[in-house]
């Protein structure tokens, strides 16, 4: 049973238009979601994360926003760009997993110049 | 800058051959994983160590084995490799909690 799921396998968006990355989970125990970042051939590399008392963070063209709620979050890229292509994965921190992070199914964004 | 580093960026092995991954990590961090990344799956916990001969199982450790010898070293052991083994492996470190750095993947065909 996934606790932590991208429902998007991909997602194509033009040049300096927004990217919107959803992640939901279902695990209210948790309490730290993070984004990494996948290049083919290279390892995941952390792009920016969200403590569950806190419903966004910013970090230039990326921000999170957490919806405790509804168990979602997200991520934006304003403006994307073509580097931006890559595969996204959410994870989140907490619950009966203690320190380890669980990670959703990932999802490919390309976008196009 | 946190280096963590794979022996291997590509591996063939075949079926029933006993397979060491391994990875080193430069910045004296207690925590190291091992995961494995497959299509859809996102990436699944294999072994986990929070210190030098410390070992803890993760979501899916069967088939799998492994050694901390010395802190900054991490080897994943295929015992008897299988097809169903064939992945991309990401080994990665932290120093306490949240955020892991990680190596740049092993991806391994077993045939």
């Amino acid at each position: 049973d996934q606790q932590v799921k991208q429902n998007s396998p991909s997602l194509s968006v033009q040049e300096g238009r927004i990217s919107i990355l959803n992640c939901d989970y279902t695990n209210s125990m948790f309490d730290y979601f993070l984004w990494y970042k996948k290049y083919p051939a290279e390892g995941p590399t952390f792009l920016i994360s969200i403590s569950s008392i806190k419903d966004k963070n910013e970090d230039g063209r990326f921000t999170v926003f957490l919806n405790k709620s509804a168990k979602h979050l997200s991520l934006h890229i304003v403006p994307s760009q073509p580097g931006d292509s890559a595969v996204y994965f959410c994870a989140a921190r907490g619950g009966n997993a203690g320190n380890m992070l669980t990670f959703g199914g990932g999802t490919r964004l390309m976008v196009k110049p | 800058d946190v280096k963590v580093t794979q022996s291997s960026r590509y591996l063939v092995k075949r079926t029933g051959e006993k397979v060491f991954l391994e990875c080193v990590q430069d910045m004296d961090h207690e925590n190291m994983f091992w995961y494995r990344q497959d299509p859809g799956l996102g990436l699944r916990l294999i072994y986990f160590s929070y210190d030098v001969k410390m070992k803890e199982k993760g979501d899916i450790p069967e088939g799998y084995s492994v050694s901390r010898e010395k802190k900054e070293r991490f080897s994943l052991i295929l015992e008897s490799a299988s097809t169903n083994q064939t992945s991309m492996y990401l080994c990665a470190s932290n120093p306490g909690t949240g955020v892991r750095f990680f190596g740049p993947g092993t991806r391994l065909t077993v045939t």
